[in-house]
Formats: C-alpha cells, sequence, structure tokens
C-alpha cells in the first residue's frame, strides 16, 4: 500500500512557467517535508511543516513556495522555475521531526524547457 | 551544515564488509542512515539517538559516539542487493535536519 503518494511522477515545464508539484500521504504523520534532488548529489531540504507550521531552509529561494492545506496533503509550487531547478523532488512524511523514520514518497522529476 | 561520509565510494565483491563514515562539527541529537537505489526514493535503514548507541539491521549495523560526533555503518557479508548510495541524516538540537553527500556502494558478483 502506497504511504506517500506524489503526483505527477514526471512533470516538463518551460522556463518561467508555474508549476505546482503535490504529495499526498496516508500515514497520518504530523511532519512533511520537500527535498531537491540533483543528480548525484544528496537530497537538499527545502521546507518541512511540523503539523501547520512552515520552516523554511534558510537557503531555499523565494522561488519556491508551499502549502499544506491539510495533514495528508501537501504542495510545492515553483513560481517561474529556471534551468537550474530541474531535478528530482521528494516529498517525505514522519511522525514526528527529531527521532522518527522520514517516509519517502517516489518523486517527481522536474524537466524545465 | 553537512555531514562529511567518507569514502566517496567503493566498490566490494560479494560477501565482503564495508564501513561508511559520517561526521559532524556540530553536537549531534541523532544520526539517521538511508540507503537509496538508482532511479528510486531513500530507504530508511536506521536511527541512532544516543551516544554509544548501536543497532543492527540483519548484516547492517551502526555506531554513534556523540562526543566525537560521528557514526559509522558497518556491512557485513555484503549481498549484491546492497549496492546504491548510502546517506548518512545529521539532526543537531536546533532542529536542523540534513543529509551527507552520500556514498556510493558498489557489490560485485
Amino acid at each position: 500500500d502506497a504511504m506517500v503518494i506524489q503526483n505527477p511522477r514526471y512533470q516538463v515545464t518551460q522556463f518561467g512557467k508555474p508549476v505546482t508539484l503535490s504529495c499526498s500521504q496516508t500515514l497520518n504523520h504530523n511532519v512533511m517535508y520537500w527535498y531537491q534532488q540533483k543528480s548525484s548529489q544528496a537530497p537538499k531540504l527545502l521546507f518541512h511543516y511540523y503539523d501547520k507550521d512552515f520552516n523554511n531552509e534558510a537557503d531555499t529561494p523565494d522561488n519556491f513556495q508551499s502549502r499544506r492545506p491539510n495533514t495528508s496533503f501537501c504542495f510545492l509550487d515553483i513560481r517561474s522555475p529556471g534551468l537550474g531547478d530541474a531535478a528530482m523532488y521528494l516529498c517525505a512524511a514522519a511522525p514526528l521531526a527529531r527521532t522518527d523514520t522520514q517516509y519517502f514518497g517516489p518523486g517527481t522529476r522536474l524537466t524545465v524547457l | 551544515q553537512q555531514p562529511v561520509q567518507s569514502p566517496q565510494a567503493v566498490i566490494l565483491r560479494e560477501g565482503e564488509d564495508a564501513v561508511i563514515n559520517c561526521s559532524s562539527s556540530k553536537a549531534l541529537y541523532s544520526v539517521h542512515w538511508y540507503r537509496q537505489k538508482h532511479g528510486e526514493a531513500p530507504v530508511f535503514l536506521m536511527i541512532l539517538l544516543k551516544g554509544g548507541e548501536q543497532k543492527g539491521h540483519e548484516k547492517i549495523s551502526a555506531s554513534f559516539n556523540e562526543k566525537k560526533q560521528q557514526s559509522s555503518l558497518y556491512l557485513t557479508a555484503s549481498q549484491l542487493s546492497y549496492s546504491g548510495t548510502y546517506f548518512c541524516g545529521t539532526q543537531d538540537y536546533g532542529q536542523n535536519f540534513v543529509f551527507g553527500p552520500g556514498t556510493r556502494l558498489s557489490v560485485l558478483p
């Protein structure tokens, strides 16, 4: 049974055209994370939500925003995608922020043309 | 601040052992270990919460030296399925979580 679901799995957008990636979880976990992962690099944390509390990493560009309308869903909005934003975007859920397993979704691979 | 992992890459024959190290310049609350296969999402292996803690998962185990701010992942009698990139993730006391750069492990028949 899928626990963290990401849609779409592959997304193609044009330079400068806003795009939204979605994530949902059936785990009812409090914490949700968005990561950006480029080829041969570690996942880089963009944001995390502890329940409704939003935490933005200091070096996350303003071009990236996030919404969490309820426990189950979380969205990543890229307002004006640049070529450098092409990457795999991973969503994860965890019961608590500090001490628990992060369950990752399969990721959305974003291509910017 | 991103932890340091060593080695960057390692090639093993099936049945051989390997150690992957992770060290941080910051005091650590916990260390997490994940494995990621090519084209897939990271998969949780284990979390170490206390200094001196050791955990095992089949033939994969880890230790956490809180004083030295480092953790080691031990893979014994490696199997082909162990191939992938291993990431440590460190959580400091300020709730900042960051993955290390990864160690690419290749197990050959």
